[in-house]
């Protein structure tokens, strides 16, 4: 049964592009949530999806873009990318029935931007 | 204001010892669930051990177990017999129902000395 599994793993950008970061719940889950964590600081909630809609979300600007397809994996957008940017970026999914008791983490996504 | 607090950024512990991590919260809602999430070098993140608010007994796994001190909003976390392999950063978060989300401590980052 495969965890969480996100991609790349690590990646570089340039100031001002744009970056699309992939999700894979774990099997049977339905919700996926991201999350952002700076150097030296616990992460930040981006936003949650559930039945392909964006049912919660933080306070990030509207660079941060998200979706859920069908089949529940999730891709995370953000443009414009600026130098603050730069950090890991945790999928978390869980069961919406479930929320608190099934909260499940991918190894992350490790973004540089230059 | 949802916050959680770790006062401690960094703890010591010989092998074998006993060492407990500091946290507070601060939320005005009944339902919530907490939790302590233990990040090794690997960066995904791993549950170590959860509570449920309405519960009053302390949660226990194996050597990890909670301080669940409800009216001061303090849940601390104990690791007996430390071991090398404990040595990572913990987290102390907690999960809001009516926002579906998690919030974050700063972390502490755990030491095991041999």
């Amino acid at each position: 049964d495969a965890g969480v599994t996100q991609s790349p793993t690590h990646l570089i950008k340039t100031r001002g592009q744009q970056v699309t970061l992939r999700c894979s719940p774990k099997s049977g889950h339905d919700t996926v949530s991201w999350y952002q964590q700076a150097l030296g600081q616990g992460p930040q909630f981006i936003f949650q999806y559930y039945e392909e809609e964006e049912r919660q979300r933080g306070n990030f600007p509207d660079r941060f873009s998200g979706h859920q397809f069908p089949n529940y994996s999730s891709e995370l957008n953000v443009n414009a990318l600026l130098l603050g940017d730069s950090a890991l970026y945790l999928c978390a999914s869980s069961l919406s029935e479930e929320l608190r008791n099934t909260i499940y983490f991918g190894e992350g996504s490790w973004l540089t931007v230059v | 204001a949802q916050t959680v607090t770790q006062s401690q950024p960094e703890m010591s512990v010989q092998e074998a010892e006993t060492v407990t991590l500091s946290c507070t919260y601060d939320t005005s809602e009944s339902d919530y669930y907490l939790f302590w999430y233990k990040q090794p070098p690997s960066r995904q993140m791993i549950l170590v051990i959860r509570q449920e608010a309405y519960k009053q007994q302390n949660a226990t796994e194996n050597r990890f177990s909670v301080n669940f001190q409800k009216a001061a909003k303090s849940f601390s976390l104990k690791i007996s017999d430390s071991q090398l392999g404990d040595a990572a950063m913990y987290f102390c978060a907690y999960f809001l129902g009516s926002n579906y989300q998690l919030i974050w401590g700063a972390g502490t980052k755990l030491i095991i000395k041999p």
